[in-house]
């Protein structure tokens, strides 16, 4: 089993539709959880970090983390086209600054 | 100043040349990281530095070798590198510590070994 996965993708979704984009990872004792977004060519920015259960909302993104059943999902509502990337989720390790990231998925918008 | 820098944007370089891959940050983030990144795969994290120590190399040939002259600064040399090695090389920086466990990643270096 991998430790960070998510569906490859690619998703496409119109645009102003809402995306939802998961990620489960294997490690129980993983404290800290991240999305990433990175166009083609680009680095990975960070959009959203996540610490505890629940939800955590930052304009049009909400990350969503359930520790039990190690899963962490970002919602981008009203999505456009410049949200068109790849989505990298990733998970620190539970010794020290040592992230896993997921293989991403791959968002389309279609205006 | 929120960003990490990285030098050279591209390089390309021959196998048996020495060179070395650049970054800076002035966030007073306390650790630094290099990742490689192939076409359509994720980051894969090579080393990090916390404090200015080496904390974790994740079994990186010795072709590839970390210097952090102090906690702004991070290098990585180069030498004898083979054409696999070629891939986007990405430098990242966080606070450390408790709650600063948030990665910022520099433009990255485009490296292509011929």
């Amino acid at each position: 089993q991998k430790e960070v996965e998510q569906n490859s993708g690619p998703l496409s979704v119109p645009e102003g539709a809402i995306a939802s984009l998961n990620c489960t990872y294997s490690d129980r004792g993983s404290q800290s959880f991240f999305w990433y977004r990175q166009y083609s060519g680009k680095s990975p920015e960070l959009i959203m970090s996540i610490y505890s259960n629940g939800d955590k909302e930052d304009g049009r993104f909400t990350a969503q983390l359930n520790k039990a059943s190690q899963y962490v999902s970002l919602l981008i509502r009203d999505s456009q086209p410049s949200d068109s990337a790849t989505y990298l989720c990733a998970v620190n390790r539970n010794y020290g600054q040592n992230f896993v990231f997921g293989p991403g998925t791959r968002l389309s918008v279609l205006p | 100043d929120t960003e990490v820098t990285q030098t050279p944007k591209h390089l390309v370089m021959g196998m048996t040349n020495k060179k070395s891959l650049k970054c800076e940050q002035h966030m007073g983030h306390r650790a630094m990281y290099w990742y490689k990144q192939k076409a359509k795969k994720p980051p894969e994290l090579m080393f990090v530095y916390s404090y200015e120590k080496l904390s974790i190399n994740e079994s990186v040939p010795s072709r590839f070798s970390p210097e952090c002259p102090n906690s702004s600064l991070l290098n990585l040399h180069l030498h004898a590198l083979q054409p696999e090695d070629s891939a986007l090389y990405l430098c990242a920086s966080s606070l450390a510590g408790v709650g600063g466990d948030e990665q910022f990643f520099g433009p990255g270096t485009r490296l292509t070994v011929l």
